[in-house]
């Protein structure tokens, strides 16, 4: 399958400080999906970027797809309480039925 | 309201032991996967059902087997259950499998074998 790494693997920030994680692959990828697992929770999509060097902004979360396919970024800006929970990149197998998973970047926020 | 249900919430079972996970789609989706997600790490991929039919597989042992049913929903059973099998059971759906508007996952199966 096609394996995507995500640093770092913890991350603890003050309320409304930035944060971001990245995912990176040594393969080019289809595509990448994002997911929010909340603690005691399960995955929620956030989003799917395919194209070359895609950015989509939903409020305060940005997600790029890099120009080679093969890294992802999330920015969340001025985080808040509720942003606190494992973000997971994904990617499509070949056969575009599975999704492999990265092991996550847990955000923690204090305020 | 996750959209897919899933049952039992939580399960203790002994080695050796075999165990079925059951899984309700989100309405107008058609296709399960099952993830087992252990502490700390992603959910890994075990298999997919589309059409009553697994499409895909994982890397996972033949203990683990499936079936889908023809109103979409579908089972996990895992045979001759390992410590190691402790772990959240994911359950997620989609419409044709390919994820386009991403995957909706169930609250899962927190399974304890002891």
């Amino acid at each position: 399958g096609q394996q995507v790494m995500q640093i770092p693997q913890y991350q603890h920030v003050q309320e409304g400080e930035d944060f971001t994680t990245y995912c990176n692959s040594s393969t080019t990828l289809s595509n990448i999906q994002w997911y929010k697992q909340r603690p005691g929770g399960h995955p929620v999509f956030l989003i799917q970027l395919v194209k070359s060097g895609e950015v989509k902004k939903q409020k305060r979360l940005t997600f790029q797809f890099g120009e080679a396919k093969k890294n992802s970024s999330l920015h969340i800006t001025a985080t808040q309480t509720t942003d606190v929970g494992t973000y997971f990149c994904a990617s499509n197998s070949n056969s575009g039925y599975a999704l492999n998973f990265g092991k996550g970047t847990s955000l923690l926020v204090t305020p | 309201d996750a959209g897919v249900t899933q049952s039992p919430t939580h399960l203790i079972k002994t080695r050796g032991q075999q165990v079925t996970l059951r899984c309700s789609p989100k309405s107008g989706h058609d296709t399960v996967s099952w993830y087992q997600q252990a502490l700390g790490q992603g959910p890994q991929f075990i298999f997919q059902y589309y059409e009553e039919e697994e499409r895909q597989r994982g890397n996972f042992p033949d203990r683990f087997s499936g079936h889908q049913f023809p109103n979409y929903s579908s089972e996990l059973n895992v045979n001759a259950l390992l410590l190691g099998d402790s772990a959240l059971y994911l359950c997620a759906s989609s419409v044709r499998g390919q994820g386009s508007y991403g995957y909706t996952f169930g609250s899962g199966t927190r399974l304890t074998v002891v």
